[in-house]
């Protein structure tokens, strides 16, 4: 298993552009995350999905959009980038069996906004 | 509401030596706790988690973590520390009584171990 794949590893932006955080999991986990870390901060949860079709917003969802079309692929959008979204974006992922599951993290993509 | 607090951003021990990282909680039901290690340019790690039964859980690389309910804590402990433990900690919360699965992680704990 690969486990949680994230593309692309880095990304530089200009303020206004948009772009795709591309997330894929292959261990058919129904729950995915989408956070950010900022330097010297825990993670904040922006988006999160029960299952395909279904997302709902976390903690810090303003300027970003997701999807579910399928169990394993959870993409977020940014849209019209700003220097505020400049973070390391991490997709997870978890299986409700439980509901005290671990969550997979993928290994990250570094985002800078000019 | 869950939350969850790693007061000291940084924790430098000598190789060989004991290492304890701290995590205070809050929730309002019963507390699912997690630790997870970061290497620098990796995702999280999941380490071990507390959901109930025996306080002292033991998780991966020989690290446990001590579950004490009347403190409202879940420290993260290694009785010998190695060079390669040098990382960032995160401790997370999930309220049992909040949907959805959601996790509330700590700030992180930097650790350095030092030969």
């Amino acid at each position: 298993n690969a486990g949680v794949t994230q593309t692309p590893k880095f990304r530089i932006l200009k303020i206004g552009q948009s772009m795709t955080l591309q997330c894929t999991q292959d261990m058919n986990h129904n729950y995915m995350y989408w956070y950010r870390q900022d330097p010297g901060m825990g993670l904040k949860l922006i988006y999160y999905s029960v299952g395909a079709g279904i997302t709902d917003k976390g903690e810090v969802p303003n300027g970003y959009n997701v999807s579910r079309s399928t169990t394993e692929d959870f993409p977020l959008r940014l849209e019209l980038a700003a220097p505020s979204q400049t973070s390391v974006y991490f997709c997870a992922s978890s299986y409700l069996r439980d509901s005290y599951n671990e969550q997979f993290f993928g290994p990250g993509t570094r985002l800078t906004v000019l | 509401a869950q939350s969850v607090a790693q007061p000291e951003d940084q924790v430098n021990v000598a190789e060989g030596n004991p290492l304890t990282v701290k995590c205070t909680y809050s929730v309002s039901g019963n507390p699912y706790l997690f630790w997870y290690v970061q290497y620098p340019n990796r995702g999280l790690q999941f380490l071990l988690k507390y959901i109930t039964g025996d306080n002292l859980v033991k998780g991966s690389y020989g690290f446990e973590a001590e579950f004490n309910k009347s403190q409202t804590s879940f420290h993260l402990k290694k009785p010998s520390a190695l060079v390669s433990d040098s990382a960032l900690y995160f401790c997370a919360v999930r309220d049992s009584k909040a949907a959805g699965n959601k996790l509330t992680f700590g700030g992180g704990t930097r650790v350095l171990v030092k030969p």
